[in-house]
């Protein structure tokens, strides 16, 4: 138990539809994350908030939206993925940018 | 183009043996080199770290070694235990911009009994 949860943990969609991934962290940490973990590959990061801000966004596709309505919150919306989509999506926080982050158990997404 | 290289997808040891991860890296502006450990299931947890201005950190037994002049770091695990099999994953973060965490694509250590 990292103090990060992280709902669902496993989540089947078509291409069509509309989805929210859920993490929450109780560390009082000021930094979240989402990460992608594609097999084979290293863990991707996607986006970054710091004190509730968006302080990185790696060249993501417009149909992953984040949202961070407090430090202690994160949702990742999801609409009109494609099936390489699919892969375990990672929260991550810590108590400020570049220190060490400690993860959720991560959701693992099916595109259909 | 991948800044922090693990070469060894996989790793067998004996219980009670030394495990020997490695990690390389490519970018000399990494301040900060950290291992996780990730369990089937779980999210990667955070094992030990070391800064770029020291060559060693220990904790229990688990000790990471870091060759600046070669870029290179290490995870050593003595004595193994099967308790340990997991995916082990070194991470470097840049001193400058933005601090983020660049990850390696991981090893999978096996100790069997």
């Amino acid at each position: 138990e990292t103090g990060v949860t992280q709902t669902p943990r496993h989540l089947v969609m078509g291409m069509t539809n509309k989805k929210s991934l859920k993490c929450e962290q109780h560390l009082g940490h000021n930094a979240m994350y989402w990460y992608k973990q594609s097999a084979k590959k290293p863990l991707e990061l996607m986006f970054v908030y710091s004190l509730e801000e968006r302080v990185e966004n790696n060249s993501v596709p417009s149909r992953f939206s984040p949202e961070c309505p407090n430090s202690s919150h994160l949702f990742l919306h999801l609409h009109t993925l494609q099936p390489e989509d699919s892969a375990l999506y990672l929260c991550a926080s810590s108590l400020q940018e570049g220190l060490e982050q400690y993860f959720g158990p991560g959701t693992r997404l099916t595109v259909t | 183009d991948q800044q922090v290289k693990q070469n060894s997808p996989s790793l067998s040891v004996q219980e009670g043996r030394i495990s020997i991860l490695n990690c390389d890296y490519t970018n000399s502006m990494f301040d900060y080199f950290l291992w996780y450990k990730k369990y089937p299931a779980e999210g990667p947890t955070f094992l030990i770290s070391i800064s770029s201005i020291k060559d060693k950190n220990e904790d229990g037994r688990f000790t990471v070694f870091l060759n600046k002049s070669a870029k290179h770091l290490s995870l050593h695990i003595v004595p193994s235990q099967p308790g340990d099999s997991a995916v082990y994953f070194c991470a470097a973060r840049g001193n400058t911009g933005f601090q983020k965490l660049v990850f390696g694509t991981g090893t999978r250590l096996l100790v069997s009994p």
